[in-house]
């Protein structure tokens, strides 16, 4: 069973809306990462932090995403105003390292845009 | 810039018989290869890693060989399984001082049937 917790497990919002996912990454796990994994199976890196920090991002998390690793609370990313195109399994995964240690995903929040 | 390729959308086998997923990457510098493993709703984990000594890592049955002269790391197993179906993603990492991002292929389907 997966030790990355990722909730809620569904999300449903309409157009134009909000939507917020959490993940509370594995107990000891600094590097938190965010995928989107479409309705093709293809996995899209959105941002990842070490700790508090970010590490890298993609254009598209700068303009309409947000996302934080606060100390002590779960990590998040938030879309600020959701679109049809943002319907996916959103994944979130956490290793001990930045240098090539193994990934441990989430079971993933399915967003459904309407 | 990196990628990793999957040639293969969908491979289907009888039982028995033997698998093989191809992977084969670009990279600018020596990265550190995986195979991941999603089942119909579960969250991915990782089958395999490459070794930097050259090692075939091997688990539940499975093997692959980092060929670095061909670019490679193809998933190969003896004998297919039944509960072997399901999706497979080739990754690449990079072991030095970056954001440690690990970049997928577009993953292949494995149908084992009876």
């Amino acid at each position: 069973n997966s030790k990355v917790i990722q909730t809620p497990r569904y999300l449903v919002k309409g157009q134009g809306q909000k939507a917020k996912m959490r993940c509370i990454p594995e107990k000891g796990h600094p590097v938190v990462f965010w995928y989107q994994q479409n309705k093709n199976n293809e996995f899209k890196f959105l941002i990842n932090f070490q700790n508090q920090e970010v590490l890298q991002q993609i254009d598209m998390t700068e303009k309409r995403f947000s996302a934080e690793c606060p100390s002590n609370s779960p990590c998040s990313l938030e879309i600020q105003s959701s679109e049809a195109g943002d319907s996916a399994l959103y994944l979130c995964a956490s290793s001990l390292s930045r240098h090539a240690e193994t990934l441990y995903f989430g079971s993933g929040t399915r967003l459904t845009v309407l | 810039g990196d990628s990793v390729t999957q040639t293969e959308g969908l491979v289907t086998l009888t039982e028995g018989l033997p698998v093989m997923l191809n992977c084969t990457y670009q990279s600018t510098y020596s990265p550190f290869l995986f195979w991941y493993v999603q089942h119909l709703n579960e969250a991915p984990k990782l089958l395999l890693k490459s070794f930097t000594d050259n090692k075939r890592p091997e688990h539940q049955g499975f093997h692959a060989t980092l060929h670095k002269s061909s670019s490679s790391f193809h998933l190969q197993k003896s004998s297919a399984q039944l509960s072997d179906s399901a999706l497979y993603y080739c990754a690449l990492r990079y072991t030095g001082a970056n954001t440690g991002k690990l970049t997928f292929g577009h993953g292949t389907i494995l149908r084992v049937h009876p």
